[in-house]
């Protein structure tokens, strides 16, 4: 059974553009969340959807936002970048939403600013 | 305000002995609790988890105890090896949909 995928896993962009990544979680799973993780503050809670809606949103500013499709695909979009927003981007996906459902994470997009 | 820490940053241990890890947490609403490995470059990998409904699960080698009225959790490795070399993380959930808080993380070493 594949695990959640994430692509791509390396991008380095440029202060002031903007990124989309992109996330396929494990099949049949509907809930898929992303997370920061950073040397500085290690791995924090950016959002969650399930069944295209935002459920939970953690404490990042509105350049970050994401979306889920039908077939619960998930893209997050960082507009005007930051050289802050070099981190690891990690895509998690469980069957359901709440407590009691492990999360399983992808390996990660390494986004370096510039 | 770190709502989950593990005050260890680092652990070393011989192979064959155990590896204790540490996890503390301050909001009582948690209710679910999971430990990930995780290698440099790698997203993190789910070990085991457990439910404020119970204080002991065990997965192999591995088992976590949690103490409720302490707020405390622990992860033990018997027998540890070297391919258990590498960053824990204990997590805590159950407040919000999909929310996991995350501890900052304890480099576990295992020598031969």
């Amino acid at each position: 059974k594949a695990g959640v995928t994430q692509t791509p896993r390396y991008l380095i962009k440029t202060r002031g553009q903007q990124v989309t990544l992109s996330c396929s979680p494990i099949s049949g799973h509907r809930s898929v969340s992303w997370y920061q993780q950073t040397p500085g503050q290690g791995l924090q809670f950016l959002f969650e959807y399930f069944s295209e809606t935002q459920r939970n949103k953690g404490n990042f500013p509105g350049r970050f936002s994401g979306r889920q499709f039908s077939n619960s695909r998930s893209e997050m979009n960082v507009s005007t970048l930051e050289l802050g927003d070099s981190a690891l981007y990690l895509c998690a996906s469980s069957l359901g939403t709440g407590a009691g459902n492990t999360i399983y994470f992808g390996e990660g997009s390494w986004l370096t600013v510039v | 305000d770190q709502q989950v820490k593990q005050n260890s940053p680092s652990l070393s241990v011989q192979e064959g002995r155990i590896s204790i890890l540490n996890c503390d947490y301050t909001n009582s609403m948690f209710d679910y609790f999971l430990w990930y490995k995780k290698y440099p470059a790698e997203g993190p990998t789910f070990l085991i988890s457990i439910s404020s409904i119970k204080d002991k699960n065990e997965d192999g080698r591995f088992t976590v105890f949690l103490n409720k009225s302490a707020k405390h959790l622990s992860l033990h490795i018997v027998p540890s090896q070297p391919g258990d070399s590498a960053v824990y993380f204990c997590a805590s959930g159950g407040t919000s949909y999909g929310k996991l808080t995350f501890g900052q993380g304890t480099i576990l070493t295992v020598h031969p």
